[in-house]
């Protein structure tokens, strides 16, 4: 069982609307959670922890933490085409060391 | 945040052969990881590089294919040995600044063996 799950997509959005990204996970002591961007051929860029129940907004981003269903989303308002990326979700499994990643979600947003 | 300066970027590399992967961190930093993204995968741990004594693998991964060197707090090295097109990846250095914390990441090397 993979211990963060992500829907690999495609999602393809058009441009303004709200993109939601989505993930699971399994390790029910986990604690944080970040969402990465990653361009192609380029490294992950970190855009957002959560580490609390609940939203946090950050510009256009907002990140949704439910641990009751161990579930993380990210919402991408007004969508860009410049968003266009995959997003991993990460988390931590066994402790606070290991730091481990989803699949990814690739995310098209078309003008 | 720390600088991270991950060298070679890319490489292509003949199959038996080794290479080695630096990583300098402009600050001095506990936390130290390897990380590899094979094509079109996301990213798996290789190890745990620690400053003064063995790297700590994970599941899949030994020290014999994978050697790690982390002599002080702001570098560390990755080699990848007697290399197979299978080893072909991009190969991530990152760091953390403390316990639960986020991870930033190197440029990367990406890596393609013939």
């Amino acid at each position: 069982q993979k211990e963060v799950e992500q829907n690999s997509g495609p999602l393809s959005v058009p441009e303004g609307a709200i993109a939601s990204l989505n993930c699971t996970y399994s390790d029910r002591g986990s604690q944080s959670f970040f969402w990465y961007r990653q361009y192609s051929g380029k490294s992950p860029e970190l855009i957002m922890s959560i580490y609390s129940n609940g939203d946090k907004e950050d510009g256009r981003f907002t990140a949704q933490l439910n641990k009751a269903s161990q579930y993380v989303s990210l919402l991408i308002r007004d969508s860009q085409p410049s968003d266009s990326a995959t997003y991993l979700c990460a988390g931590f499994s066994g402790g606070y060391n290991k730091l481990i990643f989803g699949a990814g979600t690739r995310l098209a947003v078309h003008p | 945040s720390a600088v991270i300066s991950q060298k070679p970027s890319r490489d292509i590399c003949q199959r038996g052969t080794s290479l080695t992967i630096q990583c300098q961190v402009d600050s001095q930093v506990t936390m130290m990881f390897w990380y590899r993204q094979q094509p079109g995968q996301s990213l798996t741990l290789i190890a745990t590089a620690n400053q003064g004594s063995e790297a700590t693998y994970e599941s899949g991964f030994v020290i014999d294919k994978f050697p790690i060197s982390r002599p002080n707090l702001t570098f560390s090295t990755l080699t990848v040995s007697n290399m197979s097109p299978e080893d072909s990846s991009i190969y991530l250095c990152s760091l953390r600044t403390g316990i639960g914390t986020e991870a930033f990441f190197g440029q990367g090397t990406r890596l393609t063996v013939v």
